[in-house]
């Protein structure tokens, strides 16, 4: 089984809705991340938990929100999704050096 | 502040003959460094990482890299090109600094395709 998962693989959405990307990881880490990968720009950092109470914002965190609803899962909100937040969506988990990511959410706006 | 840049947004080389992508980190406390290969559609895997131990690191499918503290550079090399090399490889530095959150900056990437 994989270590880390992200439900759903695909989502196509029209502006507007509201949407959550799911991440779970067994590897038992309390680091967890969201990046998205956007062509040309490599990937940036959405959010970042270090633990279930420690949420921290990252570089384009604007138009997103996160849940850590146990050291297992981090969810990622999109509000009222806009054409631009069309991305492949990567959850990550890391315990010291070691950086594990899911299989990405590939997430289309319309 | 951490950043890392890759000069090659696209290489092509034939197959059997050697890679080479190149990578200049900037960072204000002795990073870690990563390469991560992406092949279309797939997800994210690490091919090999500097943690400040040996300089040369060897990686999975015959990739290496060496960490050049003096010309802040950490190229990914390949003797041998293999038509599954084909695909897109990410230099990566972590925050190793006083925060330590451990996020990876990426670089813009760069697309290896490997001609017959």
């Amino acid at each position: 089984d994989a270590d880390v998962t992200q439900t759903p693989r695909n989502r196509i959405t029209k502006t507007g809705k509201r949407i959550m990307l799911e991440c779970s990881q067994t590897k038992g880490h309390d680091r967890m991340y969201w990046y998205r990968q956007d062509p040309g720009l490599g990937l940036r950092l959405i959010y970042y938990s270090f633990d279930v109470k420690d949420i921290n914002k990252g570089e384009i965190s604007d138009g997103y929100s996160v849940s850590r609803q146990a050291q297992a899962k981090f969810s990622l909100s999109l509000e009222s999704a806009i054409p631009n937040q069309t991305a492949l969506y990567f959850c990550a988990t890391s315990e010291g050096t070691g950086k594990y990511f899911g299989p990405g959410t590939r997430l289309t706006v319309t | 502040a951490q950043s890392v840049t890759q000069l090659d947004s696209h290489v092509s080389v034939s197959e059997g003959t050697p890679v080479l992508l190149r990578c200049n980190y900037s960072s204000s406390y002795s990073p870690s460094l990563f390469w991560y290969v992406q092949h279309p559609n797939k997800g994210l895997q690490l091919l090999l990482k500097y943690t400040s131990a040996a300089t040369l690191v060897k990686g999975i499918n015959g990739f290496e890299a060496e960490f050049k503290k003096s010309e802040t550079s950490f190229h990914l090399t390949k003797p041998s090109a293999h038509m599954s090399d084909a695909a897109e490889y990410f230099c990566v530095v972590s925050d190793n600094g006083s925060s330590n959150t451990g996020k990876l900056i990426f670089g813009q990437g760069t697309t290896l395709q490997v001609k017959p």
